[in-house]
């Protein structure tokens, strides 16, 4: 398998711009994560899905993100608008649950988001 | 809730050497500890995990943690590091395991020293 698939790797956008990031999870995954890396906070979730269902978005700084999963297959995280402080890695991961499950969540690439 | 704290944020080592990265974690309700290491500029890689059991966990890499639940501590070990552990490490919690969000610790930057 070609692992968890996230793009674009970096972005650089200015302030006040639309951001959309993309991921891919592993095929036959259930669980969908994303995650934001800053020096500042470290890694944090934002928010998961199950089965394309969002099951915990508690984490989502303020109303400018928003996180859509249309299909087992595809998930966007939306920053708009966008401003300096978002400037992060945003990671995305998937596991799968049930027969056979290791309980292990695998990590994309992340991408590395500038907000000039 | 969860919390995770990584008592070293750098820890620099010789190569060849032993090294402990410290892991203490609170929680109010029983939790899966997983160690994940990050590479320069990737993704997270998962190291090890405890679910129950033995609480002694072999992972990749030569590494094993002990999980020790009266101290509340998961402390990552390696006997002989080498200069391609040079990495950041981190401790996590979940009670769902892969069913739930991971609460990590702030990361223990290894620096392995020729």
């Amino acid at each position: 398998d070609a692992g968890v698939i996230q793009s674009p790797r970096h972005e650089v956008t200015e302030m006040g711009q639309e951001v959309t990031l993309r991921c891919k999870p592993i095929s036959g995954h259930d669980y969908l994560f994303w995650y934001r890396q800053t020096m500042m906070r470290g890694l944090e979730l934002l928010i998961y899905f199950n089965n394309n269902v969002p099951i915990d978005d508690s984490g989502m700084p303020e109303d400018r993100f928003s996180a859509k999963m249309p299909n087992a297959s595809f998930s966007t995280l939306k920053i708009q608008p966008s401003e300096p402080r978002d400037s992060a890695v945003y990671f995305c991961a998937s596991s799968v649950t049930g027969g056979g499950a290791n309980y292990e969540q695998y990590f994309g690439p992340g991408t590395r988001l500038t907000v000039t | 809730a969860q919390s995770v704290t990584q008592l070293d944020s750098q820890v620099p080592v010789f190569e060849e050497a032993p090294v402990e990265l410290r892991c203490n974690y609170s929680s109010s309700v029983s939790v899966y500890l997983f160690w994940y290491v990050q590479y320069p500029n990737q993704g997270l890689q998962l190291l090890l995990k405890y679910l129950s059991g033995s609480t002694l966990v072999k992972g990749i890499n030569g590494f094993e943690a002990e999980f020790n639940k009266s101290q509340t501590s998961f402390h990552l070990r390696k006997p002989s590091v080498h200069i391609s552990d040079t990495a950041e490490y981190f401790c996590a919690v979940s009670p769902g395991g892969g069913a739930d969000g991971l609460t990590f610790g702030k990361g223990t930057h290894l620096i392995i020293q020729p």
